[in-house]
């Protein structure tokens, strides 16, 4: 299994600013997954992180608003750039089991744009 | 289309009552499924995982189901706990099974 952690847990941020979410792997992995959850809903993914690669986005997120970096193979970070209040969410990391189907999610990092 | 839909949305029951959780799901080529329970506040943890040969799947008092043919899947929740109240969420593996779809997840509420 992998253990993770995620700072900040919480945030309440201004609009027009930007948070910087950072993910701890208590091991070395080599994909990173960064997730939103909005108020109610379920996880939908932002991007994948590789060491030593660019992040790839899904449909409906770009690297001008969320980029990522990935400088080593237990960790990761997550911006969330020029803040609105449509970006209030739970954001979380996850990291796949090298050996089965099985996923590792972060805590998550609670957002709150005013 | 790939979806996974869950039913109920929202379920209350009394603590020590069983219950079931349902997952359909439309998608392909199918690898696995997932049942996840998230507290509030925590990231999701896994529950049961189950490929294609699999047809059911137990953890403690979580059992999981899966019918690949009808493309359905249940969650059965024996002598529910307060602590069982969380969000449960069926998530499906397809493709290169790297790819997964998230299902909206069924809110579940134990009343003592």
């Amino acid at each position: 299994s992998a253990v993770i952690s995620q700072k900040p847990s919480r945030d309440i941020c201004q609009r027009g600013t930007s948070l910087t979410i950072q993910c701890q792997v208590d091991s070395q992995v080599t994909m990173m997954f960064w997730y939103r959850q909005q108020p109610g809903q379920s996880l939908t993914l932002i991007a994948t992180a590789n060491q030593g690669s660019e992040a790839t986005y899904e449909s409906g997120f770009v690297i001008d608003k969320f980029p990522i970096s990935r400088p080593n193979l237990t960790f990761s970070t997550l911006t969330v750039s020029n803040m609105s209040p449509e970006d209030s969410s739970i954001y979380l990391c996850s990291v796949p089991d090298r050996d089965t189907y099985e996923q590792y999610f972060g805590p998550g990092t609670r957002l709150t744009v005013t | 289309k790939n979806q996974v839909e869950q039913s109920p949305q929202s379920l209350i029951i009394l603590e020590g009552k069983n219950c079931t959780l349902q997952c359909n799901y439309t998608v392909s080529p199918f690898s696995n499924l997932r049942w996840y329970k998230q507290d509030t506040g925590r990231g999701p943890v896994s529950l049961t995982i189950m490929t294609f040969s699999e047809n059911t799947k137990s953890n403690g008092r979580y059992t999981a189901t899966l019918d690949a043919d009808t493309k359905q899947s249940s969650l059965h929740i024996t002598a529910s706990q307060l602590s069982d109240s969380a969000s449960y969420i069926c998530v499906v593996g397809y493709s290169s099974a790297s790819k997964i779809i998230f299902g909206s997840g069924t809110r579940l509420s134990i009343r003592p």
